[in-house]
């Protein structure tokens, strides 16, 4: 099946720096991507929408300028975590959407986890 | 309002053992329902993907099953192992031309030896 990569797997950073993660979509290409934080022993919450070449679509709730979403490429989105503060510490996982078929199919990073201290 | 609701909200069995997971939706207009499982500290994997006219489908040890007149669907997973510990994810998605996806919270599963 198709891959989605994310990267880096973990990262630690001091309070107030910000960090990117990276979604690739290794073999085919995604026009769009979505990007979900998870806190442990919670399910997945979905953040925003990332739509190649067209501003993402956050959900309610959600900070556009806290969490700045770029999708350049049909391949590429990235999630910039900006100043980020102990309370952002949380499992990010993004995915990518193939259409066709009965709605087409959704594949899942590895996620990349963020410790801020 | 969409909504996807999983139960039980966490389950414990014995190695060996079986069970069920449930799923109950208000999703519409709904296109099919996927059953995801997720490691911890993984990404989700897709288990099953079941379309409207599609009651009952396997993969292995999981069979999941769709109601579409109750809205309701089901994970059965046969003879548990250690490995299914995870937690189960219900997804819908939308018909339409609707780039939505409605999660359910999840299942965490623990097999015990």
């Amino acid at each position: 099946g198709a891959v989605v990569s994310q990267h880096p797997s973990w990262v630690i950073c001091k309070s107030g720096t910000s960090v990117k993660i990276e979604c690739r979509s290794l073999d085919f290409q995604a026009t769009t991507m979505f990007w979900y934080r998870q806190f442990p022993k919670q399910s997945l919450m979905l953040m925003a929408t990332s739509n190649e070449g067209s501003k993402a679509t956050y959900e309610q709730g959600v900070e556009k300028d806290k969490f700045l979403i770029n999708h350049a490429s049909l391949t590429l989105s990235t999630l910039t975590v900006t100043s980020a503060h102990p309370e952002d510490s949380s499992f990010y996982i993004c995915s990518a959407r193939v259409w066709g078929g009965e709605a087409g199919e959704l594949f899942f990073g590895e996620g990349s986890r963020l410790t801020v201290l | 309002k969409n909504q996807v609701e999983q139960s039980p909200q966490s389950l414990i069995i014995l190695e060996g053992k079986n069970c069920t997971l449930q799923c109950n939706y208000t999703v519409s207009p709904f296109s099919n329902l996927r059953w995801y499982k997720q490691d911890t500290g993984r990404g989700p994997v897709s288990l099953t993907i079941m379309t409207f006219s599609e009651n009952t489908k396997s993969n292995g040890r999981y069979t999941a099953t769709l109601d579409a007149d109750t809205k309701q669907s089901s994970l059965h997973i046969t003879a548990s192992q250690l490995s299914d510990s995870a937690s189960y994810i219900c997804v819908v998605f939308l018909s339409g031309g609707y780039n939505k996806l409605i999660f359910g919270a999840g299942t965490r599963l623990a097999v015990h030896p």
